[in-house]
């Protein structure tokens, strides 16, 4: 079955580190984004891809990273930078074009300890 | 960029239909209508989008407007599973590229 892989499901991080979220594809999609969710808030927009090699900000850029390597993988870095980096992180991916939905991950939780 | 309204929260009765209104008043010609739904912990799941005309799925129905300046999210029979957070979201909003901006949603209950 197609679907999105975001893996762990839960991670602990200490102050001063960075971190690393996975998020993998095999819908063929062109487009992924990466998306900060904190308690009872809707979606914030990280980052996002359209193709391979290219990337752009989304709102809340400051203190993430990512890369856009090959089609399938669109990893997230959250750097020591991130001044409140607990929250879930939600990937997702589309076709690309406005006509299309997103499908989303089951998303990680990551805390700071 | 055109945003979209919604109520904070609605409650329903299980097996009965439930409607969830959004407006948007500044929608541009060209923008399609999403609606999303989640699941506490879990990341939202695509239910229905549309432009002009009503849609109709396996799960919802979406009534747009003929002005588009509103459209309506029809749960035919709500079920314990359907009690989630709504996302009505304009997508390619003031910009060429397609990225989805999500709000606040309409939180559902399902009454037993």
């Amino acid at each position: 079955d197609g679907g999105i892989t975001q893996s762990p499901k839960y991670l602990f991080r200490k102050e001063g580190q960075n971190v690393t979220l996975s998020c993998e594809q095999n819908l063929n999609h062109d487009a992924m984004y990466w998306y900060r969710q904190d308690p009872g808030q809707g979606l914030r927009l990280i980052y996002y891809s359209q193709i391979v090699n290219d990337f752009q900000k989304g709102d809340i850029a400051e203190g993430y990273s990512v890369s856009r390597e090959k089609k399938e993988s669109f990893p997230l870095t959250v750097t020591s930078a991130q001044k409140n980096p607990t929250a879930f992180y939600l990937c997702a991916s589309s076709p690309g074009h406005r006509n299309y939905g997103y499908t989303f991950g089951s998303g990680t939780r990551l805390t700071v300890v | 960029d055109a945003k979209t309204t919604q109520p904070n929260s609605m409650e329903s009765n299980e097996e009965e239909p439930v409607h969830l209104p959004c407006n948007h008043s500044t929608i541009s010609g060209t923008d399609y209508i999403h609606w999303y739904r989640q699941l506490p912990s879990q990341g939202p799941e695509y239910v229905i989008h549309g432009l002009t005309s009503n849609v109709n799925n396996r799960m919802a129905s979406l009534a747009i407007a003929e002005d588009r300046k509103s459209s309506t999210l029809i749960l035919h029979r709500a079920t314990l599973r359907d009690a989630a957070v709504y996302y009505c979201i304009l997508s390619g909003v003031g910009s060429n590229d397609y990225k989805l901006s999500f709000g606040a949603g309409t939180t559902v209950t399902v009454r037993a």
